[in-house]
């Protein structure tokens, strides 16, 4: 079956440093979404990215979308302690118009003050 | 607030028990999905539904079932209860536009944290 992967699985930075996580799949993707759990939390859709080398823009947070729809990253300028919690790519099922997603391991983002 | 409701927060049981978790879907979601979240593991998704009809099924096992009703909220029933069930299940729900639910984004309930003795 599908299988998503995310690395890396655990990121520590300074308040102020840059973050990255990325995202691959097993198989081509129709779309690509993004969800953030804060911890103690669910949950939370941050966005979807449905178009070959898409990318987008959510203030300090940079979505991409690969050119071949098998992978897509994460990026978070100037971290801030709000950032902390797990974020997560998700994609649907290949070939499916169901909306069952597959859901990346997620990395799990410490911002130290 | 997602607009999706679980009961209970909390539910701690003892081995071979069985128990139900219930979920409320956001007003106007056809879409029901239910999660499972352990502690060395991410998302595994267990089961859709889909205005009462089952639609998707994940790695769910035999000992678990849910249902979605007419006024659209869902159970998630968990019988044989081992201690390896300790978990948070998540519900979430989405809506369903063009009929393409793979476009829709989810939208997650604060979960049920089930405790297994």
């Amino acid at each position: 079956g599908q299988q998503v992967m995310q690395i890396p699985q655990y990121q520590h930075v300074q308040e102020g440093e840059d973050f990255t996580t990325y995202c691959n799949s097993s198989t081509t993707l129709s779309n690509i979404q993004w969800y953030k759990q804060r911890p103690g939390g669910h949950p939370v859709f941050l966005i979807q990215l449905v178009k070959s080398g898409e990318v987008k823009k959510q203030k300090r947070l940079t979505f991409q979308f690969g050119e071949a729809k098998k992978n897509s990253s994460l990026h978070i300028t100037a971290t801030q302690t709000t950032d902390v919690g797990t974020y997560f790519c998700a994609g649907p099922d290949g070939g499916t118009s169901y909306g069952k997603l597959t859901f990346g391991q997620g990395t799990i983002l410490t911002v130290h003050p | 607030d997602s607009g999706v409701t679980q009961t209970p927060k909390h539910l701690i049981t003892a081995t071979g028990q069985r128990v139900t978790l219930r979920c409320s879907p956001r007003s106007g979601d056809l879409s029901v999905y239910w999660y499972q979240q352990s502690l060395d593991q991410g998302l595994q998704f267990l089961i859709q539904y889909y205005n009462g009809e089952e639609r998707a099924k994940g790695n769910i096992l035999e000992r678990f079932s849910a249902q979605q009703f007419p006024d659209l909220h869902s159970e998630l029933n968990l019988s044989s209860l081992e201690l390896g069930d300790s978990a948070l299940y998540f519900c979430a729900s989405s809506v369903e536009r063009g009929g393409v639910s793979s476009y829709n984004e989810q939208f997650f309930g604060p979960g049920t944290r089930l405790t297994v003795l």
